[in-house]
């Protein structure tokens, strides 16, 4: 089963760090971009984070650049989300996705078709 | 970055029912749009990607059209487990951008 499971979320204080880790199994995960999405209660979709195949290509939201970092051990079938200097507007449901990948049909390729459960972040004192 | 609006925000509408939900982008995005569901408390659902094609195992009431800015879901018969949020989001370009949403309503 194709399936992705996060891990890591909690509380937090302002200005405090957690690493978030997707686990990816049923798949060739190193062959697979990867994103993190989230939601904060109540809201609608932001999507955080991008991460080429093999890691060398990162794209950040504006919201987060300098202060998150995406990574991904294709060994390990592992993606993860550092994120330090946390503010109570990153509480939120943080979720990895799959990036659809159809070689035949570029335009295809960038939706989301896998996602996991979700790992809450909650920034408070 | 590209703006996604989604309209309208909320619909009431009976089982049964036909429904339409609008996307449109501020700037032109081809067909690379897609669309999910998303039942409370649990992850998105892929429906639709390139605007138009119906992801695997996705009932044949939706549907999806449109290009270049503006983009519609229908769904033609509404089902009880459809009344839920859906999102449209482009991935022409970074940063990726959903609209904010329509749920639907049991009327």
């Amino acid at each position: 089963e194709v399936q992705l499971v996060e891990s890591g979320g909690g509380l937090v204080q302002p200005g405090g760090s957690l690493r978030l880790s997707c686990a990816a199994s049923g798949f060739s995960f190193s062959t697979y971009e990867m994103n993190w999405v989230r939601q904060a209660p109540g809201k609608g979709l932001e999507w955080v984070s991008y991460i080429s195949s093999s890691g060398s290509t990162i794209y950040y939201a504006d919201s987060v650049k300098g202060r998150f970092t995406i990574s991904r051990d294709n060994a390990k079938s592992s993606l993860f989300l550092q994120m330090n200097s946390l503010r109570a507007e990153d509480t939120a449901a943080y979720y990895c996705a799959r990036q659809l990948f159809i070689t035949m049909i570029p335009v295809a390729n960038g939706a989301f078709d896998i996602w996991g459960q979700g790992t809450v972040v909650t920034v408070s004192s | 970055a590209i703006r996604m609006t989604q309209s309208p925000s909320s619909l009431s509408a009976s089982t049964g029912d036909r429904v339409t939900i609008t996307c449109r982008a501020s700037q032109g995005i081809s067909s690379y749009l897609a669309w999910y569901q998303q039942k409370p408390g649990k992850a998105p659902k892929l429906l639709i990607y390139a605007a138009s094609t119906l992801q695997s195992g996705v009932p044949s009431r939706f549907s999806g059209s449109g290009s270049g800015t503006d983009f519609t879901l229908t769904i033609s018969c509404l089902q009880s487990e459809d009344f839920v949020t859906y999102y449209c989001q482009q991935y022409y370009s970074y940063p990726r951008t959903f609209g904010q949403g329509t749920k639907v309503e049991i009327k």
